[in-house]
Formats: C-alpha cells, structure tokens, sequence
C-alpha cells in the first residue's frame, strides 16, 4: 500500500525567508504532483513532476522529484502572504492513475 | 470555459436521507474521481472511472454509490449507510490514464452536511 507522508504538517514562516516542504512515499513511483488549496476552496494544481531529477518553478515555489529517495520538496524563496494556503503532494500509484495524497502542509506567512 | 462543476456548493441533509451530488465535466476527459476531504486531513478516493459504464471502488467506498452513463457526468450518491457523511466532496477529471498525462483537474467541491 502506498503511504504519502508530508512534513511539517504546520508552517509558520516570516514574510522574506526560506523553507522546504518534504513529500515522502513509501513505493515506487515516477510520477508526483503538488496542488495549492485556499480555506474551503477546492485544489489548484502548481506542479507536475514526471521523472526522476524533474525541476520545476514558478515563481518563488520550487519543486523537485528524486525518485531512488521517494522524496520531493516544494521550497519556498522570500516567501509572501499571498502564499498561505494548504499545500499537498499527490503520488501516482503507477495502477491507473490513483493518487495517494500527503496529509498537507498548512503554511502561514505572516507579516 | 472547460471545466469542471459541482452542484450544490453546500448541502444540508437529515441523517438517513440519501443526497445525490453533481459533477460535470466539458474538457472531454476519460476519466472522473470522487474524494473526500475531512477537516484538517488529505484526500481520500471513493470511486474513480476510466471509461463510460465502468467504475471502480477507491480506498473509502462503502456507503457510497456512482454511476458513469455519460462521459460527462459522475454523480455520487452518499447512501444512509455511510456513517459520517458529513465532509468536503471533491470531484476531479482527467485526460486518459493510458497516455502517461494523467494530470486530475479538480472541481470547487461540495460541502455536505448530515445532521
């Protein structure tokens, strides 16, 4: 069974810094996802990462895929307010497209 | 637009009354899914659908029904079986499972209330 486990599950952050949220899952799987999700909105896609090595960035979210660790990051540069949200990984499960989705990381960029 | 719609926004219900949600799609994809969010928690799948009159059973199923007789359209019915309805319904499409762009594009959600 594929468990997806996000951390932290809490961010606090200051408006200007640094951090990385980690995705960690426990199969293979090449394929993985990161979606945004505002209080009481639905899911926003932001990246999509289909191989090992895979970069991807926009804006000041980054996210990376290394696939022989299970592991991705989502990494947020000079982080703003308009980042709050709640952001989740999502893991292919390599059986039919069945996404197994971290618990999220549920960020606050205070000013 | 394409997208993807979802009907009520909110729902309300009295314990053991069945309730139908809507879930439409125009952006001509293959295949459709129904997750549940409780507060604070990830998704979890309920049913999915890779093609027209067929589904399969995701992770949390029971108490839960779904039909596929258009490409369209999933509605998910929450029988008074399920024993805490009550949650964040999202449904989401994607383009075909088989060519390797299996992005899911999700829908605004309903949010049901059983009391």
């Amino acid at each position: 069974e594929l468990k997806v486990e996000q951390n932290p599950l809490f961010l606090s952050m200051q408006e200007g810094k640094n951090y990385t949220i980690y995705c960690n899952y426990s199969t293979t799987s090449d394929r993985l996802y990161w979606y945004r999700q505002d209080p009481g909105k639905s899911l926003e896609s932001l990246f999509v990462l289909l191989s090992n090595g895979a970069v991807k960035q926009e804006g000041r979210l980054m996210a990376s895929l290394d696939t022989k660790a299970r592991l991705s990051t989502l990494h947020i540069t000079a982080a703003v307010h308009d980042l709050s949200a709640t952001y989740f990984c999502a893991v292919d499960s390599n059986a039919g497209n069945m996404l197994t989705f971290g618990g999220g990381t549920r960020l606050m960029v205070k000013p | 637009d394409g997208g993807i719609t979802q009907s009520p926004k909110y729902l309300f219900r009295k314990e053991g009354q069945n309730v139908t949600l809507s879930c439409e799609q125009n952006l001509n994809h293959d295949a459709m899914y129904w997750y549940r969010q409780d507060p604070g928690q990830g998704l979890r799948l309920i049913y999915y659908s890779q093609i027209v009159n067929d589904f399969q059973k995701g992770d949390i199923a029971e108490g839960y029904s779904v039909s596929r007789e258009k490409k369209e359209s999933f509605p998910l019915t929450v029988t008074s079986a399920q024993k805490n309805p009550t949650a964040f319904y999202l449904c989401a499409s994607s383009i075909d499972p088989g060519t390797g762009w299996d992005e899911q594009y999700f829908g605004p959600g309903t949010r049901l209330t059983v009391t």
